[in-house]
């Protein structure tokens, strides 16, 4: 199956500077590659995504990248904010039909400091 | 739409209980999904289901139940509770052909 792992597991960056969490998967097939933030006490929410097929997708100060040949991808978050402190999980998933599933990450603490 | 709902929020069990968590939406998603979080362990799959009727193991199945009898409806039981099982759940779901997952609020659960 497939195996999702994040490096660091803890991440503190000042106010303004930019941070990067970077996954590694296992699975070859796995073709889509979401991002969560999970704040405190709440559910996770997914923050961007990208598929195999595209190398780099931006929304406003966040940003992935995948490199399907090393089979890794990476969340930047440009310009950070006291309110970007939260835990990031990446995941990745083979297909959308019946028996694809998604696979997270351990989590990222990313802390953020004013 | 109120998305994806989970009841209780909060619920303390003693070890041998059994109990049923509640999960529902009203996106008419085929796809329904339960996760545990543990500290430092991510998001692990429980079990899962693609229509009503179908149901299939996922990464840590052991102890739980489930059934799938209609499309917005999919409880996680618990048959014994075991303090392993103290966690918090998460049940979740998509649209088929969908890549993207909706999550519940999630229920926090402690077995003493």
């Amino acid at each position: 199956g497939e195996n999702v792992e994040q490096h660091p597991s803890t991440l503190s960056v000042q106010e303004g500077d930019s941070a990067v969490i970077k996954c590694t998967y296992s699975d070859s097939a796995s073709n889509y590659f979401p991002w969560y933030k999970q704040e405190l006490g709440k559910r996770p929410q997914l923050i961007i995504d990208i598929r195999s097929n595209v190398g780099e997708k931006k929304d406003q100060r966040i940003a992935v990248t995948l490199n399907k040949t090393a089979k890794h991808f990476s969340l930047h978050i440009t310009e950070t904010q006291p309110e970007d402190s939260a835990v990031y999980f990446c995941a990745a998933q083979w297909r959308t039909g019946a028996n694809s599933k998604l696979t997270f990450g351990k989590g990222i603490t990313l802390s953020v400091r004013p | 739409n109120a998305g994806v709902t989970q009841t209780p929020k909060f619920q303390v069990l003693k070890t041998g209980q059994s109990m049923t968590l509640q999960c529902a939406q009203d996106m008419n998603h085929e796809y329904m999904s339960w996760y545990r979080q543990d500290p430092g362990m991510g998001l692990r799959l429980i079990h899962y289901s693609v229509g009503a009727g179908i149901t299939d193991q996922g990464e840590v199945p052991n102890g739980y139940n489930v059934s799938r009898s209609t499309t917005e409806d999919f409880p996680l039981r618990l048959l014994s509770a075991a303090p392993s099982q103290t966690s918090v759940y998460f049940c979740a779901s998509r649209e088929q052909g969908s890549y993207e997952q909706y999550f519940g609020p999630g229920t926090r659960l402690t077995v003493t």
